[in-house]
């Protein structure tokens, strides 16, 4: 099945406790990218990838590093989060051709930072 | 400024009315990509439609219909005979072709269905 998975789903963690949460598509696609949700605001690009070893900076990147190592895998890192950065992350990836017609989203991760 | 806005937050209509969650965009691309995406309770994101910049043909999808003016910069969505299964929040989102991998999100409308 062709899917975006995201894990954990749910993570509550401390203030300055690095943490990773992983993506990975079996799609081959290009394209991937991490977006945040919170509410009143909608979803925000933190970063996003063109391909492997290529990664620029969303609206909200502050705080996160991505790395796309292999092209299915992109992890969000977060070296040192802070509460502000509690929300729901949604990873995301499309085709180099198919971006018109959208991202397949992961499930979501459920960040609370304390 | 926001690139897309949907005005209204939150929508209740009961079950089998009509409802059209309002979608306005703002860009300067002469090509340009715009979505619509629901998201139930569940909370994952599920791609209903995308439209290119070229192509006002409005669609209709079973219940599902949308309205692309690109004189009045609106992508609307319409449900019809709305049921309780499309309770969800539903994001209009574009992308512009110079930018191509950033999405614009709007805040999202939060429709419930009263059964």
């Amino acid at each position: 099945e062709a899917q975006v998975t995201q894990n954990p789903r749910y993570l509550i963690t401390v203030t300055g406790k690095k943490l990773t949460v992983t993506c990975s598509q079996n799609m081959n696609h290009e394209y991937m990218s991490w977006y945040r949700q919170d509410p009143g605001l909608g979803l925000r690009q933190i970063y996003y990838s063109m391909n492997v070893e290529v990664t620029d900076k969303g609206d909200v990147p502050e705080g996160y590093k991505v790395s796309r190592k292999e092209k299915r895998n992109f992890p969000l890192i977060l070296e040192s989060p802070s509460p502000n950065q509690t929300s729901l992350y949604f990873c995301a990836s499309s085709s180099r051709t198919g971006l018109k017609g959208g991202y397949t989203f992961g499930s979501g991760t459920r960040l609370t930072v304390v | 400024a926001q690139k897309v806005t949907q005005a209204q937050t939150e929508i209740s209509v009961v079950e089998k009315e009509d409802v059209t969650l309002d979608c306005v965009y703002e860009t300067r691309d002469t090509t340009y990509y715009l979505f619509w995406y629901k998201q139930p309770p569940s909370g994952e994101l599920v791609f209903l439609i995308r439209r290119n910049s070229f192509d006002e043909q409005n669609e209709i999808s079973g219940r599902y219909s949308w309205n692309f003016q690109k004189s009045t910069s609106s992508f609307n969505f319409t449900i019809t005979a709305s049921q309780v299964v499309d309770s969800a929040v539903y994001f209009c989102a574009l992308s512009e072709a110079r930018t191509g991998n950033q999405f614009y999100f709007g805040t999202g409308t939060s429709l419930t269905v009263i059964p």
